[in-house]
């Protein structure tokens, strides 16, 4: 059974600083990961997609990487504002599971002013 | 703008009585999907869809139903909702079942049973 696993579950850190976010998977055959980002009592959006072919995907302070063969994906923000405050979720896809979604339980950000 | 609508946002019911949360999305998708979000069990999939009169269940389908008689909506029914099904739940459309070009979210509904 596919499990995702985010480390650490919380992280605070002063602006300006460059951090790395965790997600691992114990399942290696995915079709794709998907990093997104949930304001408190707000819905998901969608920051980076990377497929399972790829080894990382960027967008502008943000980058996304995938190493499959050892189940394990970063997201590293660069120079981190206090409006980048949120909680940080992963989720990957599997083959032919209806395109289920399998999210870790995510890494709550705050950035300090 | 291309989104996930879902209605309404905020919602207290009491125990037994029907409701249905729409879900529409304008992007022309083929693949909806319903999950809730739950204080230490995260998000899971209650139902999804792949296309048109094609639905099936996710992981914690009890107490739910859902229909697609149109590409462009997806409700989510609970025909006699209990205070266990008090959760946060979302609607998500992908152009295709396997998601390769992502998964766009609604923002939510928040909903209580009491």
């Amino acid at each position: 059974k596919q499990e995702v696993t985010q480390i650490p579950a919380a992280l605070s850190v002063p602006e300006g600083e460059n951090l790395v976010l965790n997600c691992s998977f114990t399942d290696s055959a995915i079709y794709n990961l998907q990093w997104f980002r949930q304001d408190p009592g707000k819905g998901l959006t969608s920051l980076l997609l990377i497929q399972s072919s790829q080894r990382e995907q960027t967008s502008g302070r943000l980058n996304a990487s995938l190493d499959k063969s050892s189940g394990r994906s970063t997201l590293y923000i660069a120079a981190s504002q206090p409006g980048d405050s949120a909680t940080y979720l992963c989720a990957v896809t599997l083959y032919n599971q209806g395109g289920k979604l399998i999210f870790g339980q995510g890494t709550e950000l705050s950035v300090k002013p | 703008e291309a989104q996930v609508t879902q209605n309404p946002r905020y919602l207290i019911t009491v125990t037994g009585k029907k409701l249905t949360v729409t879900c529409s999305q304008n992007m022309n998708h083929e693949y909806m999907s319903w999950y809730r979000q739950d204080p230490g069990l995260g998000l899971r999939q209650i139902y999804y869809s792949m296309n048109v009169e094609v639905t099936d269940k996710g992981d914690v389908p009890e107490g739910y139903k859902v229909s697609r008689k149109e590409k462009r909506n997806f409700p989510l029914i609970l025909e006699s909702p209990s205070p266990n099904q008090t959760s946060l739940y979302f609607c998500a459309s992908s152009l295709s079942g396997q998601g390769w070009n992502g998964y766009t979210f609604g923002s939510g509904t928040r909903l209580t049973v009491v």
